[in-house]
């Protein structure tokens, strides 16, 4: 498997346009997850989704921020409209339940907005 | 919900010293902690993980200790080498409130001087 898939790695937008993110989880693992990195506020958990359905989207900044899994195999995070304060680097991961699990990281976008 | 603290923030060392990192968690039910540790500009990739069964675990030159009844725990580097150098994630999970998310902490970054 070649892992956590996301794309595109960088993105740079301007403010008020619409930005779409997208991930692909390792096959077979039944957790994703979406996090926000920024030197101030760390690792940021916005949601998460278990068997293609939403648990916790209780991290999710704002109604700008949307997110969906609309299989096993794909999710996007999409907002709009995008702001400079959403620059950061966005991660998916994904996990297979257990007791314990390791969550295995994409390599990351890198949004800019200006 | 669950609620991760690391100390310290930032840590330098001299080639050879040892590092350590600990952690405090909010959530007595949690039972699964992995540490995760993020190279400059690549993906958090987990490193060691203990369960709340054992007290420590040891891995070549790192080894993670669980204090249950503190609610902390730490990670201990030995022989520090200039590749040890990156930003170091704890985090829990399993808990009453976290029960199948990962909730990082705000990271440590870690410098070993040559």
């Amino acid at each position: 498997d070649a892992g956590v898939i996301q794309s595109p790695r960088h993105e740079v937008t301007e403010m008020g346009q619409e930005v779409t993110l997208r991930c692909k989880p390792i096959s077979g693992h039944d957790y994703l997850f979406w996090y926000r990195q920024t030197m101030m506020r760390g690792l940021e958990l916005l949601i998460y989704f278990n068997n293609n359905v939403p648990i916790d989207d209780s991290g999710m900044p704002e109604d700008r921020f949307s997110a969906k899994m609309p299989n096993a195999s794909f999710s996007t995070l999409k907002i709009q409209p995008s702001e400079p304060r959403d620059s950061a680097v966005y991660f998916c991961a994904s996990s297979l339940q257990g007791n314990y699990f390791e969550a295995f990281f994409g390599q990351g976008t890198r949004l800019t907005v200006v | 919900g669950e609620n991760v603290e690391q100390h310290p923030s930032t840590l330098s060392v001299q080639e050879g010293d040892s590092a350590v990192i600990k952690c405090t968690y909010s959530d007595s039910a949690s039972n699964y902690f992995p540490w995760y540790k993020q190279e400059l500009g690549k993906r958090p990739q987990l490193i060691i993980d203990i369960r709340s069964n054992v007290g420590e675990k040891k891995d070549q030159r790192i080894a993670v200790t669980l204090n249950k009844t503190a609610k902390h725990f730490s990670l201990h580097i030995t022989e520090t080498q200039p590749e040890d150098s990156a930003v170091y994630f704890c985090a829990a999970f399993g808990g009453k409130t976290s029960y199948d998310k990962v909730i990082f902490g705000p990271g440590t970054s870690l410098s070993v001087i040559p």
